[in-house]
């Protein structure tokens, strides 16, 4: 089975922080994404990595920042947290098309 | 920009009848359709995949596909009150590579009423 685990289910922290979310897959995948899904706006795809230190932008890149060091893990950076970024966050993985997702973080900004 | 619709509901039926899940897109080169569970609070889990047009069965569920019409649907036959969730779409774009995003819809939701 293929697991993909975040460092937090939920998370409270302080406008301006800086916030680190991490994604880990056991599943050797090549490709990893980050989400966010907000009510009423689906799943918005934020940054993609199809590859060690390789990513790229997805649909709402702005305020966030990605790393992927090591294959296995997916980091999303929140630079200076605001509060229209309480949001559930979720990261998912995939070898191809079909992508598995992680148990997600809930993240308040306040 | 490539965008799955689907009708958000809630789509409400009785416990034992069938629900049925609609999804449009609009990229006409997409070959890759998924259907996600999502229960409340919890992350999407994989229900099926079809690639080609015709039905695809696994247990009560059936994925329907029709890329003419850019139609893809999922059919849940003797629904149970443990289906009440919301039901994503997604689709892939045209290109493989470096890039296997999907796009998925909005999601619908399900209520199946004992």
């Amino acid at each position: 089975d293929v697991k993909v685990t975040q460092s937090s289910r939920y998370l409270v922290k302080r406008t301006g922080e800086k916030v680190f979310l991490e994604c880990v897959q056991d599943m050797d995948h090549e490709n990893m994404f980050w989400y966010r899904q907000d009510p009423g706006l689906g799943l918005r795809l934020i940054y993609f990595s199809y590859d060690v230190k390789m990513k790229e932008k997805g649909d709402i890149p702005e305020g966030y920042s990605v790393s992927r060091e090591k294959k296995e893990r997916f980091s999303l950076i929140l630079e200076s947290a605001s509060t229209n970024q309480t949001s559930m966050y979720l990261c998912a993985s995939s070898l191809s098309w079909t992508q598995y997702f992680g148990p997600g973080t809930r993240l308040l900004v306040l | 920009q490539k965008e799955v619709e689907q009708n958000s509901g809630p789509l409400s039926v009785p416990e034992g009848a069938i629900a049925s899940l609609n999804c449009t897109y609009s990229d006409r080169g997409s070959q890759s359709f998924f259907w996600y569970r999502q229960y409340s609070g919890k992350s999407p889990e994989l229900i099926m995949f079809i690639y080609s047009n015709g039905d695809k069965e696994d247990g009560r569920f059936t994925a329907q596909l029709n890329k003419a019409s850019q139609y893809v649907s999922l059919l849940i036959r003797d629904s149970q009150p443990s289906d009440s969730a919301t039901y994503l779409c997604a689709v892939n774009g045209n290109s493989g590579g470096s890039n296997y995003k999907l796009t998925f819809g909005k999601g619908t939701l399900l209520t199946v009423n004992p």
